[in-house]
């Protein structure tokens, strides 16, 4: 167990419609990350936010937007979904102290949109 | 563009061989973590590499970070079915971001 809570599991939508996935990071961990991973695929990056405020951001769609809340725990909105927005959506979260910047996973959210 | 080139893509041996994953780089980072992910699970972190030049060993699996900084490698030694999976490599920049490789999917045939 990473200590990182993702919900839900899993998520099937139509498309056009929104949704939205939930992380809780480990305790302590300020910093969020955002992956988006298509069927055997690497992980993409989309969004990082490091105790509240955005920090980094990759190829996330305009469609797509995230916050981090004062408690840390971050939500991940995905809106006018497409079939093609049908992945595995992870949640990393990490201390961002010093020179290391481990990676800590949650299980996934898998999206399926029909 | 791909800051992290992992090479192979896909790797398939016989139980008993052994293998190297290669993850390279024209960028330099502070940090080199390899993870290792099995489907339908998320990547699950195996070894943080910091120093140029610094080789860590995990059981069979030896990790070495380049003296620039800029490159990775993962030696499998006697490789098992059980070391099927996604092997992933990631650095991190300023800014604390990570950047992950593409991966390398190996599988280990009995």
């Amino acid at each position: 167990d990473s200590g990182v809570t993702q919900t839900p599991k899993h998520l099937i939508t139509a498309t056009g419609q929104r949704v939205t996935l939930r992380c809780s990071p480990r305790s302590g961990d300020l910093s969020v990350y955002w992956y988006q991973q298509s069927l055997d695929q690497g992980l993409q990056f989309l969004i990082q936010y490091y105790n509240g405020e955005e920090r980094a951001k990759g190829n996330i769609l305009e469609r797509f937007s995230a916050q981090q809340f004062p408690d840390l725990h971050s939500e991940l909105n995905l809106s006018s979904l497409e079939l093609g927005d049908s992945a595995l959506y992870f949640c990393a979260s990490s201390a961002t102290s010093g020179r290391g910047s481990e990676a800590f996973f949650g299980q996934g959210t898998r999206l399926t949109v029909v | 563009t791909q800051l992290l080139e992992q090479s192979p893509q896909f790797l398939s041996i016989q139980e008993g061989e052994n293998l190297t994953v290669y993850c390279n780089s024209s960028s330099v980072f502070s940090s080199l973590q390899w993870y290792r992910q099995e489907p339908g699970e998320g990547p699950v972190l195996l070894v943080t590499v910091v120093t140029g030049g610094e080789v860590k060993k995990l059981k069979r699996l030896t990790f070495q970070f380049g003296d620039a900084r800029k490159d990775s490698s993962l030696h499998i030694t006697a490789a098992q079915p059980g070391d099927t999976g996604l092997y992933l490599c990631a650095g991190a920049q300023g800014a604390q971001k990570l950047v992950f490789g593409q991966g390398t999917r190996l599988t280990i045939n009995p």
